[in-house]
């Protein structure tokens, strides 16, 4: 299958600081990129769906000034966690979806975010 | 709106019986139906998907998933299972965007499974 990255695989971070994360498409073209969110043995919660090119769109809920999404070209998408807290520790999975309507997405390694 | 149930949150079984973890969807219009595995602080890996023609898929890993559509069921199988295949497992769901299906998938809420010796 098809290969996504993530940069960093983890990251400690002091309470109030930013935090960036790549995504990266390395085999295929990701038109969609999904950004997910997942607490200790629970599923995945969907944050934020990006075209490349094109604003994000968030999810209910999910505070588009806090979780910024940039999806810049077609094997790249960042989210960067603006002034981060305690709470927003967890775990951030990107996947990644071609063009075609039944395409699979296929998913990044994760990220596991630690706020201090 | 499309949702996904995985009844069980653990399935136990002993190296070398076959293993099932159940799955049923509700969409609109046709289905879209997946199957990922993950292990312990990774991302989800791509099993097999159903989108049409035979019900029976077959997958990675010697997986295959039978797709049900009087049932709406989409169960995971396979013949004999290794302590390897220990893994939390999820099935997702996503409506053909021409029958009127939204761009995105919906998870299960993920079932454990345990493979011993």
């Amino acid at each position: 299958g098809a290969v996504v990255s993530q940069h960093p695989s983890w990251v400690i971070c002091k309470s109030g600081t930013s935090v960036k994360i790549e995504c990266r498409s390395l085999d295929f073209q990701a038109t969609t990129m999904f950004w997910y969110r997942q607490f200790p043995k629970q599923s995945l919660m969907l944050m934020a769906t990006s075209n490349e090119g094109s604003k994000a769109t968030y999810e209910q809920g999910v505070e588009k000034d806090k979780f910024l999404i940039n999806h810049a070209s077609l094997t790249l998408s960042t989210l960067t966690v603006t002034s981060a807290h305690p709470e927003d520790s967890s775990f951030y999975i990107c996947s990644g979806r071609g063009r075609g309507s039944t395409d699979t997405q296929y998913f990044g390694p994760g990220t596991r975010l630690t706020v201090l | 709106a499309q949702s996904v149930a995985q009844p069980e949150d653990q399935v136990n079984v002993a190296e070398g019986n076959p293993l099932t973890v159940k799955c049923t969807y509700s969409v609109s219009g046709n289905p879209y139906l997946f199957w990922y595995v993950q292990y312990p602080n990774r991302g989800l890996q791509f099993l097999l998907k159903y989108i049409t023609g035979d019900n029976l898929v077959k997958g990675s890993y010697g997986f295959e998933a039978e797709f049900n559509k009087s049932q709406t069921s989409f169960h995971l199988k396979k013949p004999s299972a290794l302590v390897s295949d220990s893994a939390l497992y999820f099935c997702a769901v996503r409506g053909d965007i021409l029958t009127g299906g939204g761009n995105k998938l919906t998870f299960g809420t993920g079932t454990q499974l345990k493979v011993e010796l």
